[in-house]
């Protein structure tokens, strides 16, 4: 159980187009996502914070409006990277937490997209 | 800014080795650490949420320790097998936040 997909896994996009990508939950309803960018040999970084039906809560430094998160539904939250430049190729990731998680409680990750803008 | 610290960055053993590393975690405002493995292009597997002092759980033969006063945990991995091969991730936890804070993971390969 606690399966995550992301969509699509590897995307390739031309300077000044935007991208989207999808992060659902397939076997479990998440109240809660998370979208993560790693760039190389760094950590995760958090980006921002997704609730269902309500607006998302970004972290210092990242740019709502070039990253605009959608969480339209119970298993589904979409990140779209708007007039992508190449300083936005990296690795996004997004993870999920069920209906009864609580601060402790395990994120479930989707495998990643890596995003590369020529 | 937490400052979570993983270490060593990467590991190289032998089939058969046992294995230990350790994150480090501000040891103020403490909730929980996470450990996850993460396989080459797969998703982060979630291995031990850990939230007391002391605790210390096991998987097989994965194991971790908590130590919240002094800010560490350790994952041991007994007898490493090929398999184990993976990126193996902390993740702190402060009090009463969903959110994570990630070390950069240390790398460990198995050799045969």
């Amino acid at each position: 159980g606690a399966v995550v997909s992301q969509h699509p896994s590897r995307v390739i996009c031309k300077s000044g187009t935007s991208v989207k990508i999808e992060c659902r939950s397939l076997d479990f309803q998440a109240t809660t996502m998370f979208w993560y960018r790693q760039f190389p040999k760094q950590s995760l970084m958090l980006m921002a914070t997704s609730n269902e039906g309500s607006k998302a809560t970004y972290e210092q430094g990242v740019e709502k409006d070039k990253f605009l998160i959608n969480h339209a539904s119970l298993t589904l939250s979409t990140l779209t990277v708007t007039s992508a430049h190449p300083e936005d190729s990296s690795f996004y990731i997004c993870s999920a937490k069920g209906l009864a998680g609580g601060p402790g409680y395990e994120q479930y990750f989707g495998p990643g997209t890596r995003l590369t803008v020529t | 800014i937490l400052n979570v610290e993983q270490s060593p960055q990467s590991l190289h053993v032998q089939e058969g080795d046992s294995t230990n590393f350790t994150c480090s975690f501000p040891s103020s405002n403490f909730y929980a650490l996470h450990w996850y493995r993460w396989e080459t292009a797969k998703s982060p597997e979630a291995l031990f949420v850990m939230t007391l002092n002391g605790d210390e759980k096991k998987k097989g033969r994965i194991s971790a320790t908590l130590n919240t006063k002094e800010g560490y945990s350790y994952l041991y991995i007994k007898g490493s097998q090929p398999e184990d091969s993976a990126t193996y991730l902390c993740a702190f936890n402060a009090g009463g936040y969903s959110t994570l804070t990630f070390g950069k993971g240390t790398m460990l390969l198995v050799s045969p």
